[in-house]
């Protein structure tokens, strides 16, 4: 399968704990975006990387969330001091910027519930 | 302000039948329009994308209708069958330069009857 991966699926964790999701692009994809949904909602942009530079932060993501890409592969996202209103689905997806065209696909997502 | 708008909120057609689903954006900067189908527990899907020099894209079933001046689009579902009921989500974005970050609307649920 050389599509978008995630991993964990599927995370529990309690409030106040700290979580990481790994995302693995498509091979060779040079961007990388994390985007968020919550329940009967479309996804939400939190931020993306070309390579391995971080160029664009959503207000959405506060200081408690942090990503990285370090070698310009995978990815991953980090947060911290978990609260209840984190709980949602994290999706990862990624793209090669050819001219005009930024096509994104998306991985299966990790659905992050906090108690 | 909700900079992409989806309607109806949800769909019920009979096999066969041609579901059709609008969007309404609000941005003009916006250069590119995807239409992505989601089902239960699973990522979004792209299906078919369109950018604002054409008014028509079809892609097999899947048909996007663009209109610029009316800042509005559409995707029609031909034939549509019971393994297309899913949520389907328009979106948008300003293209491949600094705005690549896709607006997404609520998601409108469609559900094909055997």
């Amino acid at each position: 399968d050389t599509g978008v991966s995630q991993d964990p699926r599927h995370k529990i964790t309690k409030r106040g704990q700290n979580v990481t999701f790994r995302c693995d692009p498509i091979s060779e994809h040079n961007r990388l975006y994390w985007y968020r949904q919550t329940l009967g909602q479309g996804p939400e942009f939190l931020t993306y990387f070309q390579n391995e530079a971080q160029l664009e932060k959503s207000r959405l993501l506060s200081d408690r969330f942090s990503a990285e890409r370090p070698k310009g592969s995978f990815s991953t996202l980090e947060i911290q001091r978990t609260e209840q209103g984190d709980s949602a689905m994290y999706l990862c997806a990624s793209s090669f910027l050819q001219g005009a065209i930024d096509t994104q696909y998306f991985g299966p997502g990790t659905r992050l519930t906090v108690l | 302000q909700q900079q992409v708008k989806q309607s109806p909120q949800s769909l019920i057609v009979q096999k066969g039948g041609i579901p059709i689903i609008n969007c309404a954006y609000e941005n003009t900067a916006f250069d590119y329009f995807p239409w992505y189908q989601q089902f239960p527990g699973k990522g979004p899907a792209l299906l078919i994308a369109i950018r604002p020099d054409v008014s028509e894209k079809k892609e097999g079933r899947f048909t996007i209708s663009f209109n610029k001046s009316a800042k509005q689009f559409s995707l029609h579902i031909m034939d549509s069958q019971p393994g297309d009921s899913a949520t389907y989500f328009c979106a948008a974005s300003g293209g491949a330069g600094a705005n690549s970050k896709l607006t997404f609307g609520k998601g409108i649920t469609l559900s094909v009857r055997p």
